[in-house]
């Protein structure tokens, strides 16, 4: 199957800083990504969709102030967690997919602690 | 917005019995799909059901999507311990793949 990479797969930042997270798909052309968030035993919660070139589409209740995405190309997306305070600390997890409409495939995760 | 609701959250089976985990759309979607994520891992792919009505099986998992593709199901027969996991249903409807809730399956033995 297609392989999507994660990095970093955990990180430790302090309150007020910011942080990136890097999704990348390593043997194919991703036209759309996915960012989710996922508190412990719950589910996938989406937070944006974003497609090459264009700004991503965000979840109502998701602010895109505070959490950036730029994919810049059809391989790479980033999620950048501005002014991060201890309520973001969550696991992100990324996935892509070929085309519309077929399976996605995950990175992953990154574990972020704000402290 | 699009809601996708998956029951039950829990389930705790005999090893070797069967079990079923549904799962329900608030609007119509263009494919579902079913992933495994295990304990500390990501989710994985399993399947993706397009047409209406349509059933799949893979060795003891067998997939269905409801005639109003809505709803689906997961049915595993003669569970086992590799079985362990969330297993998550995924709603497709324009370009957002929302997740359910998640079914936590532990098996005793």
């Amino acid at each position: 199957g297609a392989v999507v990479s994660q990095h970093p797969s955990w990180v430790i930042c302090k309150s007020g800083t910011s942080v990136k997270i890097e999704c990348r798909s390593l043997d194919f052309q991703a036209t759309t990504m996915f960012w989710y968030r996922q508190f412990p035993k719950q589910s996938l919660m989406l937070m944006a969709t974003s497609n090459e070139g264009s700004k991503a589409t965000y979840e109502q209740g998701v602010e895109k102030d505070k959490f950036l995405i730029n994919h810049a190309s059809l391989t790479l997306s980033t999620l950048t967690v501005t002014s991060a305070h201890p309520e973001d600390s969550s696991f992100y997890i990324c996935s892509a997919t070929r085309r519309r409409n077929t399976e996605a495939f995950f990175g992953q995760g990154t574990r972020l602690t704000v402290v | 917005g699009q809601q996708v609701m998956q029951i039950p959250q829990y389930q705790h089976v005999q090893e070797g019995e069967d079990f079923t985990t549904y799962c329900n759309s608030s609007t119509t979607l263009s494919n579902i799909q079913w992933y495994k994520q295990r304990p500390g891992g990501h989710p994985v792919f399993l399947i993706q059901l397009v047409k209406s009505g349509e059933v799949k099986k893979q060795k003891r998992l067998t997939f269905q999507f409801g005639e109003a593709k809505k709803n689906s199901s997961l049915h595993i027969t003669a569970t086992q311990t590799t079985d362990v996991g969330t297993y998550f249903c995924a709603g497709r409807s324009d370009y957002k793949l929302s997740f359910g809730a998640g079914t936590t399956v532990t098996v005793r033995a």
